[in-house]
Order: C-alpha cells, then structure tokens, then sequence
C-alpha cells in the first residue's frame, strides 16, 4: 500500500465548478499535512496546510480526519487558473521528511 | 531573484555517464533536498541535508551521492548512468527541520539518458 494516496483523475469540469480531492495516508504518526500545486513541467509549490480544524483560503478549503487517515481539498467556482496537479503531502518522522502522493490532475474547461 | 536555482536544465548523455547537477538557494535556510519524480509523475525524497550534515539518505543506489559545500548549495553527482535514472532532478530547500515549513523547489534537472 502506497503511503499516500490520491483520487486517480483526471478531473475535467467547467469554469466555475466546484471539485473535491480526496487523500489517505497510512503512517498514523504522521505530523503535517500539506497540499501542493505543480504546474506541467512546474516545480511544485505550496498551495496551503492542512490543519486539524480545517482551514480555508479563498475558494480554497482543506480538511483533516485524523482519525480516518484523510485529507481533503475542496475547490470552489473553478478558474482556468487552477488547471494543475495538486499533490497530496504528510510529514513524518525526526527528519520531517515530506512524502508525496503522486496527485490528481485537474483541467478547468472554459 | 531565483530562490533556489539548478543547472543544467537539460541533461541528455549516454549510459554510463557520470554527470553532476548543481543547486543553489538565496533564501539563506539551513536545510535542503534532493528529489525525483519518475515518468509517472510520482515525487520521491532521495536526501536531505541540514547545516551541511545529511539527515536523510533514502535508498538510493550508491551511485548517487549528494555533496553540500556550504549551506547554500547542494550538489548531486551520478556515476555510471542508468536508462532508469531518466526523470525529473528537483531541489528543495526550508527554512530548517519543522513540522509546518514550506520546502521550495528549484525549476528541475530534466535528465535523459539514452
């Protein structure tokens, strides 16, 4: 079983469109959770944290179950902007090394 | 500014090559990576170093070895290419070792060999 893992994709919805990514992660010691964006042929880049809570950034928000393992992006009235692979991301161990699903590629049609 | 800077961009050589990729940071952090993403697009850690001292070491094969002169460069020196070592060279650096910091990578070392 992979460490992390994420909806296969890929998503293909409308401007304007809200869509949701799933992820679970095995390692129940897991610290940190993280959503990161790549562009194609990009270098990956910090899109947000994921919080206990649960945490919102503008159309962005995040969620958190740690007791189920999971981890959510919910996307709100789609841009073409968002086009992009968001990869799914847990911190573990001394070294807080980053361990990366291998993501979920969204297109925003026009 | 670039934060953090790799090059070459491009690398196309023969099997059993030995070639070098070089990173450099400006962000002045004190830690730094090296990762690989397949054709699969799937992104794996390979090292990372911290003050100069290495804190990961994934298993890699030992042709890959990873030298960091100074806190703000980490180099990564293959021997005897591989077809399987084509892929994606990323460098990342962070502010430090923390639960909550942000890694930011380079542009990426696309490496083929033929």
């Amino acid at each position: 079983r992979k460490e992390v893992e994420q909806d296969p994709g890929p998503f293909n919805v409308p401007e304007g469109a809200t869509v949701a990514f799933n992820c679970t992660y095995s390692n129940s010691a897991s610290q940190s959770f993280f959503w990161y964006r790549q562009d194609c042929r990009k270098e990956p880049k910090l899109l947000m944290s994921v919080y206990s809570s649960g945490n919102e950034d503008g159309r962005f928000t995040a969620q958190l179950n740690r007791a189920s393992q999971y981890i959510s992006l919910l996307i709100r009235d789609s841009k073409l902007s968002d086009s992009a692979t968001y990869l799914c991301v847990v911190t573990s161990g001394s070294a807080r090394q980053l361990t990366f699903g291998s993501g979920t590629q969204l297109t925003v049609l026009p | 500014d670039t934060a953090v800077s790799q090059t070459p961009k491009y690398l196309v050589t023969q099997m059993g090559n030995d070639k070098s990729i070089k990173c450099e940071q400006n962000l002045g952090h004190d830690t730094m990576y090296w990762y690989k993403q397949d054709s699969k697009k799937f992104l794996k850690i390979m090292f990372s170093y911290n003050n100069k001292e290495l804190i990961i070491n994934e298993t890699v094969p030992n042709r890959f070895s990873p030298k960091s002169p100074d806190k703000a460069h980490l180099n990564l020196h293959i021997n005897s290419l591989e077809l399987g070592d084509s892929a994606v060279y990323f460098c990342a650096s962070s502010q430090e070792v923390g639960v909550w910091e942000t890694q930011y990578f380079g542009p990426g070392t696309r490496l083929l060999v033929l």
